[in-house]
């Protein structure tokens, strides 16, 4: 089946600092990924729908100035977790659907110091 | 808008039991799909079942089954003859035809003692 990698798989970082994660298609094209938030025992949340070659799509509650994403190719999205605080520890999936599935990433777990 | 409800926040079992996880659902769209997903303490989803609405055949795969109902808005999935190793977080999901993004439900953490 098509595979989704991320990385990286974990990230400490100092409160303030901004945060780059990737996600990519290996095997197949995606105009289209999402990124998900979980916290703790939580669920998956949906945060925004990455666009190759437009804007992403954020959920509401979601501070798009916060998380920027940029969906540069149609292998390849990121997502910025810019100045980031404590509260923003989490993780992070992404994925990306071909015609008839949707493939998940193994996560991204970041730890705001 | 889609919701999906898994009300079972937890579950324990002893191996070799069975066990049903509850998933119900929420939609307006007359085509949608239906997931589980288990999650590991790794974190990593692991797909188990997609189905669309039209199929509504119960499924069985090795020791899991699950249970299409919708009449009842219902997709519970059964694990016959537990092991350890099923011992995870269960995530029912729900997409609706139009939109590819997926909503899934609280998650039910299965833990399966020896």
């Amino acid at each position: 089946g098509a595979v989704v990698s991320q990385h990286p798989s974990r990230v400490i970082c100092k409160s303030g600092t901004s945060v780059k994660i990737e996600c990519r298609s290996l095997d197949f094209q995606a105009t289209t990924m999402f990124w998900y938030r979980q916290f703790p025992k939580q669920s998956l949340m949906l945060m925004a729908t990455s666009n190759e070659g437009s804007k992403a799509t954020y959920e509401q509650g979601v501070e798009k100035d916060k998380f920027l994403i940029n969906h540069a190719s149609l292998t390849l999205s990121t997502l910025t977790v810019t100045s980031a605080h404590p509260e923003d520890s989490s993780f992070y999936i992404c994925s990306a659907p071909d015609m008839y599935e949707q493939f998940f990433g193994p996560g991204t777990r970041l730890t705001v110091l | 808008a889609q919701k999906v409800t898994q009300a079972q926040t937890e579950i324990s079992v002893v191996e070799k039991e069975d066990v049903t996880l509850d998933c119900v659902y929420e939609t307006r769209d007359t085509t949608y799909y239906l997931f589980w997903y288990k999650q590991p303490p790794s974190g990593e989803l692991v797909f188990l079942i997609r189905r669309n609405s039209f199929d509504e055949q119960n499924e069985i795969s090795g020791r899991y089954s699950w249970n299409f109902q919708k009449s009842t808005s219902s997709f519970n999935f059964t694990i016959t003859a537990s092991q350890v190793v099923d011992s995870a977080v269960y995530f029912c999901a729900l997409s609706e035809y139009n939109n590819n993004d997926m909503r899934f439900g609280a998650g039910t953490r299965l833990t399966v003692k020896p």
